[in-house]
């Protein structure tokens, strides 16, 4: 089945310590979203890709970095966590920018927890 | 700022009611209009999708547009304690705009 893929799907990471999240899709959809969702809090989008092409929303801290190789993977890098970057990283697909009626499709989501 | 806003809840009914979810938002050029839900601990997944003004039906499921007010809303009839999750409403004019959500629980 065609899917959205996120690995893991709980990570536990030290203050400070670098650490990398996983998405795999084999939707082959142009479109890659980062959310970060914190407890009883709306998803909030970090960044998205169209292609290769890389957009960064503007209140995404420096400590928030992205990598798309291919088509099929994105990766959230997180440089120096911090207790504050707890959360639920959920990644999203969609097949194109600006097609109305075609909705996200979701990953499972990476909890992270921060020591 | 575009913003989405629901009412947080906790909205309590009892099983076999129907359940009413509200949601209004700020942008008027906003274009397509999602519900999702999501269990706690889970990802959000697709209850309606509707980008045209009215009702749009799905089994248990009527989500109702009204452009004019900036209002979208979402019914579940005959409510479950399965249906018992948080439901997000999303909106798009490019973007997915989500609200903080309404937390639902079903009492059997």
């Amino acid at each position: 089945d065609a899917m959205v893929i996120q690995n893991p799907r709980y990570q536990v990471t030290q203050f400070g310590k670098p650490v990398t999240l996983s998405c795999s899709q084999t939707l082959n959809h142009n479109v890659m979203y980062w959310y970060q969702q914190k407890s009883s809090q709306a998803p909030k989008l970090l960044f998205h890709y169209y292609d290769k092409d890389f957009n960064n929303e503007a209140d995404t801290p420096d400590n928030f970095q992205s990598r798309r190789p291919n088509t099929s993977f994105c990766f959230l890098d997180i440089r120096s966590p911090g207790l504050g970057d707890a959360a639920m990283y959920l990644c999203a697909t969609h097949p194109a920018r600006g097609a109305n009626g075609n909705e996200q499709f979701f990953g499972p989501g990476t909890r992270l927890t921060v020591l | 700022q575009k913003e989405v806003e629901q009412n947080s809840g906790p909205l309590s009914v009892p099983e076999g009611a129907i359940a009413s979810l509200n949601c209004t938002y700020s942008d008027r050029g906003s274009q397509s209009f999602f519900w999702y839900r999501q269990y706690s601990g889970k990802s959000p997944e697709l209850i309606m999708f509707i980008y045209s003004n009215g009702d749009k039906e799905d089994g248990r499921f009527t989500a109702q547009l009204n452009k004019a007010s900036q209002y979208v809303s979402l019914l579940i009839r005959d409510s479950q304690p399965s249906d018992s999750a948080t439901y997000l409403c999303a909106v798009s004019g490019g973007k997915l705009i989500f609200g903080q959500g309404t937390e639902l629980s079903v009492k059997p």
